[in-house]
């Protein structure tokens, strides 16, 4: 089955800094990449995500970056602010109705 | 955009007990749902699989006679804990998958719900 590694765990970035998470995947048959952010308490919601035919993604402070060569993606959120701080996760999955497997997720902390 | 919803939100029962926990897509028909359960500061744990009129798929190590999952409809999926026990405590995570054409389909978590078995 998917094994998805995500890192790093915690990451404490200054504001207006940029965040990059990383996550690597096992199954190379996986085409749907997307990106979680969690508050505390609260459901994931979904940040942005890249499907195996593209290569990059963005949305307006947030990029997503797809190597199937290398089953990386990694996420990347520029000009960072305070309520960009949260639990970021990656996920992978190979088509509909299949299951997501997520990676361990990432304690984004922005210090102002 | 697509919403679920789900309930309760916090419950609390006495060991022994069984807890119900409802999921249902408010805006769409979902026929694919799934059960997370995530444990304070750490990953989603997939626990199950719900289709709707089929009998659930559980992933390994999940008991099913223990974490009874029933989708009878195209908008609800329930998840029961059986014989709760204080193990059993933890935060469970429903999602709906919503077509938008093609072969992927997002997922829309509900809000969780927060189970305390004393």
């Amino acid at each position: 089955g998917e094994n998805v590694e995500q890192h790093p765990s915690t990451l404490s970035v200054q504001e207006g800094d940029s965040a990059v998470i990383k996550c690597t995947y096992s199954d190379s048959a996986s085409n749907y990449f997307p990106w979680y952010k969690q508050e505390l308490g609260k459901r994931p919601q979904l940040i942005i995500d890249i499907r195996s035919n593209v290569g990059e993604k963005k949305d307006q402070r947030i990029a997503v970056t797809l190597n199937k060569t290398a089953k990386h993606f990694s996420l990347h959120i520029t000009e960072t602010q305070p309520e960009d701080s949260a639990v970021y996760f990656c996920a992978a999955t190979e088509a509909a109705g299949n299951k997501l497997t997520f990676g361990g997720g990432t304690r984004v902390l922005v210090k102002p | 955009g697509a919403v679920v919803s789900q309930h309760p939100s916090r419950v609390i029962c006495k060991s022994g007990t069984s807890v119900k926990i409802e999921c249902r897509s408010l805006d769409f028909q979902a026929t694919t749902m799934f059960w997370y359960r995530q444990f304070p500061k750490k990953s989603l744990m997939l626990m199950a699989t719900s289709n709707e009129g089929s009998k659930a798929t559980y992933e390994q190590g999940v008991e099913k006679d223990k974490f009874l999952i029933n989708h009878a409809s195209l908008t609800l999926s329930t998840l029961t804990v059986t014989s709760a026990h204080p193990e059993d405590s933890s935060f469970y995570i429903c999602s709906a998958e919503s077509s938008r054409g093609g072969s992927y389909n997002e997922q829309f978590f509900g809000p969780g719900t927060r189970l305390t078995v004393l």
